[in-house]
């Protein structure tokens, strides 16, 4: 069965700051991935997609992801945080149906 | 850029009273979810419809919870009676065609049970 690990439910960066946000899948088959992101009551927004296409994907933002299968990890990483990347972000794989991690909520010191 | 839309946005309740939720996913998007995303946690998919008809409602708490999609359009879910536990945003999103297809999210509604 598919299923998603979020290390960290709270990280803490400084403005200008590497982000990296860790996601470990599980899945039967080669998966698809995805990174969103949710900010305060408001629904969830697509950062970027893992579809074997290409191992390193961008996404909008300035955030990239790294699939490596050898690891079975699909990190979300900014190179310089913003106070506006302040939120909630969700890892999901989907098999038949998109399956969630339990977030990681960032935030960003000025 | 064409977004789904959900209302109402908040929703505060008595339990036992009933409430529903209505969704507009995006033109042309043949496939509709339903998630239930309880506070500290991810979105976890309550029912989806391939136009129509339901494809997966095994999570979906059939004793009180019911949606339909009667012309393969707008959505509606509803809960009687509501319970304290159905405190939670519920979210509905489309994509063109069904998972691994991108799902795009509606602003969610906001359900609070007294």
């Amino acid at each position: 069965a598919q299923s998603v690990t979020q290390l960290g439910s709270h990280v803490s960066v400084s403005e200008g700051a590497l982000v990296l946000l860790r996601c470990n899948y599980s899945s039967s088959v080669p998966p698809y991935l995805f990174w969103y992101v949710q900010y305060p009551n408001q629904g969830l927004q697509l950062l970027l997609k893992y579809t074997s296409a290409a191992t390193l994907v961008k996404g909008i933002n300035g955030f990239e992801a790294e699939f490596k299968k050898s690891e079975t990890s699909f990190h979300l990483t900014k190179p310089s945080a913003h106070m506006s990347d302040a939120a909630e972000y969700f890892c999901a794989v989907s098999e038949n149906k998109l399956v969630f991690g339990a977030g990681t909520i960032l935030r960003v010191k000025s | 850029e064409a977004e789904v839309a959900q209302s109402p946005r908040y929703k505060i309740t008595e339990k036992s009273q009933a409430v529903a939720f209505w969704c507009d996913p995006i033109s042309g998007h043949a496939t509709l979810y339903w998630y239930r995303q309880i506070l500290g946690q991810g979105p976890e998919l309550l029912v989806q419809f391939q136009d129509e008809s339901v494809v997966d409602d095994s999570q979906l708490p059939k004793d009180r919870f019911s949606a339909e999609r009667l012309k393969g359009v707008d959505s509606t879910l509803k809960i009687q009676p509501a319970e304290l536990g159905d405190s939670a945003m519920y979210l509905c999103a489309s994509s063109l065609a069904p998972s691994p297809d991108t799902q795009y999210f509606g602003p969610g509604t906001r359900l609070t049970v007294l």
